[in-house]
């Protein structure tokens, strides 16, 4: 158990234009769904949590308006790159709490790298 | 402030041991630990809750200790499976379930 998927794993797309990737826990419940961003040889830097039902909390520097975070259900979190620039070119990846051990163990889906061109 | 890992890569042949650290400036309430590979997602190996437990895990086993802030990943007997980036995720106290990822230590397994 505590899959987590991704779609899609890879995306190629124009300055300007929106993305929208999609998070799903498949075989469990998650409450909450984080948003990471990773930059090649660095670490992960959460971006935002997302609950289920209400508004995401986004980290310092993070802008809203720009990264749109939707978590519509328990098993789905979108996360849309709007008006992409090319400094947006990143590894995104989402994780997902686990419902084991009071929620203290993250998933994480198999990541989107977001090409902006 | 992202905790400190050390160290920041290592070599190593099958069968040698390896201690990666992982160090914060805030008071810890939980240590994650995680591999990733190169393009792939990290992969959780184990959780360290306060209380200064050490957990293991085959060959993989973990230390945490909350006065200090630090906590420990130990890897015996390598294996080249073992090969990837490691990350420490740090919780806080009243942080809810959020993370705070470490540097990463990049560590290879040759033959």
């Amino acid at each position: 158990g505590a899959v987590v998927s991704q779609h899609p794993s890879w995306v190629i797309c124009k300055s300007g234009t929106s993305v929208k990737i999609e998070c799903r826990s498949l075989d469990f419940q998650a409450t909450t769904m984080f948003w990471y961003r990773q930059f090649p040889k660095q670490s992960l830097m959460l971006m935002a949590t997302s609950n289920e039902g209400s508004k995401a909390t986004y980290e310092q520097g993070v802008e809203k308006d720009k990264f749109l975070i939707n978590h519509a259900s328990l098993t789905l979190s979108t996360l849309t790159v709007t008006s992409a620039h090319p400094e947006d070119s990143s590894f995104y990846i989402c994780s997902a709490t686990h419902p084991r051990q009071g929620n203290y163990e993250q998933y994480f889906g198999p990541g989107t790298r977001l090409t902006v061109t | 402030q992202q905790p400190v890992q050390s160290p920041q890569a290592v070599i190593l042949r099958e069968g040698e041991d390896a201690v990666i650290n992982c160090s914060s400036s805030k008071a810890l309430y939980s240590v994650h630990w995680y591999r990733q590979k190169h393009g792939e997602a990290p992969v959780f190996l184990m959780i360290l809750l306060k209380g200064g437990e050490q957990k293991g895990h085959e060959k993989i086993s973990a230390s945490f200790n909350e006065k200090k802030q630090q906590s420990s990943l130990y890897l015996t007997a390598s294996q080249l499976s073992y090969s990837g980036t490691y990350f420490c995720g740090t919780g806080v106290t009243g942080g809810g379930n959020k993370l705070t990822f470490g540097t990463g230590t990049q560590l290879k397994v040759e033959l």
